[in-house]
């Protein structure tokens, strides 16, 4: 079976420019997560997607982030335009049942110059 | 919101010596408390988790162990291996809106030595 993936796993851009990043959950799983690790922080929440819907979106730091999951299959989540503080390590998530094991991709690391 | 914080950031041991992680949680609605390996390049991945109506749970040479009173909860690796290098998260959560929202701690760097 086919883990969450992400693409792409490293990308560098100027600040000001655009970035998106994808997520393709495990197949069948519903409920899909996007989690931010920033300098060696902790991971912290940013969204969660039922199916198409946004149960929680509490997490995005502000409206240059958006998030999609047109569908309900993969997810997009775009920066625009991005800030030298967007650097960091996007993780996505994903899980069968809402309260159950979040399966986690790689993760895209993202470094805005 | 909940707050969680871990300790050590950094933490090296001699193979075969035990490891313990600490964290402490700050809401006391929290009920789940699962911890994250992730290896260099690697993706995290779920090593073990508690629940609030348990004390203790061990899988082989992971345990962890919570206590609630005192809202912390630690993860203790016993005859550590080489393999066991990695960053290790702890998280806390309650359901919201039917959902399981992970708060995570700020990851121990875990080095074993040969």
């Amino acid at each position: 079976e086919a883990g969450v993936t992400q693409f792409p796993s490293h990308s560098v851009i100027e600040k000001g420019q655009t970035v998106t990043l994808r997520c393709d959950p495990i197949s069948g799983h519903d409920n899909l997560y996007w989690y931010r690790r920033v300098m060696g922080k902790e991971i912290k929440f940013l969204l969660h997607f039922v199916k198409e819907s946004k149960q929680d979106e509490s997490g995005m730091p502000n409206n240059r982030f958006l998030a999609e999951r047109t569908g309900g299959t993969y997810s997009t989540l775009k920066v625009q335009p991005a800030e030298l503080e967007d650097s960091g390590v996007y993780f996505c998530a994903s899980s069968q049942q809402p309260t159950g094991e979040l399966f986690f991709g790689e993760g895209s690391r993202l470094t805005v110059l | 919101g909940e707050n969680v914080e871990q300790h050590p950031s950094t933490l090296s041991v001699q193979e075969g010596d035990s490891a313990v992680i600490k964290c402490t949680y700050s809401d006391s609605a929290s009920n789940y408390f699962p911890w994250y390996k992730q290896e260099l390049g690697k993706r995290p991945q779920l090593i073990i988790d508690i629940r609030s109506n348990v004390g203790e749970k061990k899988d082989q040479r992971i345990a962890v162990t919570l206590n609630k009173t005192a809202k912390h909860f630690s993860l203790h690796i016993t005859e550590t291996q080489p393999e066991d290098s990695a960053v290790y998260f702890c998280a806390a959560s309650k359901q919201v809106q039917g959902a399981q929202k992970l708060v995570f701690g700020q990851g121990t760097r875990l080095t074993i030595n040969p």
